[in-house]
Parts: structure tokens; C-alpha cells; sequence
């Protein structure tokens, strides 16, 4: 299995400009996880989609903000306008199952994308 | 509310144990996870323990929970540069929100 394939990789833009990260999640997994990362927040979950349907996002920032997922393969984080302050590396992660439930649950994580807004 | 606190950076010198250490709150988690990030990639499981176990060890980790203080540690043994890495504590608190804490930075001096 190839895991959880995110593109681009890295992104540079101008503020205003429309931004679209992809993902492509592990084959069978049914939760598709976006986190965005920077220095000062840390690691924060934006939205969670369960069988391909949103499920909580109250983590995404504002209504520029959006996500979705029209088949259990493929994922899109869609910022728009773009602004500097969304400058961060955004992750898509993908589960067997949400964490819930017996046993362990490991969430695997594309190599992320690399947003830098000008 | 829930928080996972971690200190920010931890410098050992090669071939001696690092211990990095993490606190929690949240004293319903079943499993509390040890996630690894090596610059440029992605967060990858580490390990993990089960709330009712004291220890775990993995080849050169181990893992201690000390349920009453709510504290989490992962030790590595004889550490190597490609060890260097951030290490990120993380507790479940619902069927799909992780809390995680900020990460250790873990700096191997030659």
C-alpha cells in the first residue's frame, strides 16, 4: 500500500488566490482526518469525515474554508481566498475505523502539504 | 478541559537513553499513543499503550503509564541520529478528536 498520498506537496501562492489540497486516502479506511500544523497552534483537527460524510468540522477556521469528499478515495481541502495566515502544513490522515471502539486505533498521515500564502 | 503538555526539547548525546515525558487529563482514555515526526514528513505511530497496562517495551522503547499522576513517558534506549525527530503524546477523547501535545524536539549531540 502506498498510504495516505497527499498533493501538491508544496504550494506557494498569493494572497486571494484559490487553493486545493488533495488526499488520497489507504483503501479501506472509512475515516478521512484534515489536520492543519503550525509553530504556534500545534497540531489542529479541522474536519472529520466518517464513510465519506462530514461528521464534525467545527476546526475549520472560517467560511474560506471548505472540504469535501465525494468518494471513499479521494479528499479535497479547498481554501478560498487565501490569506497568509493559512500558511501551515496541512495533513490528511486516514483511520480503519474512527478511535472509538475496542482496541487501538492508528491514524496514518500523508507526508503533508506545505502552504506558503505571499 | 483536556490538555496533553510535553516540553518542547530534549538533547541527548548518542548512545545514551532519552526520556521523554507527558502529562494528561483526560483519565477515561483507553489507549495513549506516542506518534513520531521526522522533519518533512508525516506524523507515524510510534507506539501505544492500553490504559490498564503500567509498561510496554518495543525493542529499544518503553513505554510507562503512571495512571494516578497521569503521566505517559517513552524511553528509547542507546539513541541514534535517526532517532532525531519530534515526538508527539497523544490522548483520544472521542470517537475521532485526539488531543495531542506539542511535540519534543529531540536533539542527538555526537
Amino acid at each position: 500500500d502506498a498510504g495516505v498520498i497527499q498533493s501538491p506537496r508544496h504550494e506557494v501562492t498569493e494572497m486571494g488566490q484559490e487553493v486545493t489540497l488533495r488526499c488520497k486516502p489507504i483503501s479501506g479506511h472509512n475515516s478521512l482526518f484534515w489536520y492543519r500544523q503550525t509553530m504556534m497552534r500545534g497540531l489542529e483537527l479541522l474536519i472529520y469525515f466518517n464513510n465519506n460524510v462530514p461528521i464534525d468540522d467545527s476546526g475549520m477556521p472560517e467560511d474560506r474554508f471548505s472540504a469535501k469528499m465525494p468518494n471513499a478515495s479521494f479528499s479535497t481541502l479547498k481554501i478560498q481566498p487565501s490569506e497568509p495566515r493559512d500558511s501551515a502544513v496541512y495533513f490528511c490522515a486516514s483511520s480503519l475505523r474512527g478511535l472509538g471502539g475496542s482496541g487501538a486505533n492508528v491514524l496514518t498521515f500523508g507526508a503533508g502539504s506545505r502552504l506558503t500564502v505571499l | 478541559g483536556e490538555d496533553v503538555e510535553q516540553s518542547l526539547f530534549l538533547s541527548v548525546r548518542e548512545g545514551d537513553s532519552s526520556v521523554i515525558n507527558c502529562t494528561y487529563t483526560d483519565s477515561s482514555s483507553t489507549y495513549l499513543y506516542w506518534y513520531k515526526q521526522e522533519p518533512g514528513a508525516g506524523l507515524q505511530l510510534l507506539t501505544y499503550i492500553f490504559s490498564n497496562m503500567d509498561m510496554k517495551q518495543d525493542q529499544r522503547l518503553t513505554v510507562l503509564l503512571n495512571k494516578k499522576d497521569k503521566h505517559l513517558s517513552l524511553r528509547i534506549a542507546d539513541t541514534q541520529t535517526g532517532d532525531s525527530a519530534i515526538y508527539f503524546c497523544a490522548e483520544p477523547v472521542s470517537n475521532y478528536q485526539l488531543i495531542w501535545g506539542a511535540g519534543t524536539k529531540l536533539i542527538i549531540k555526537p
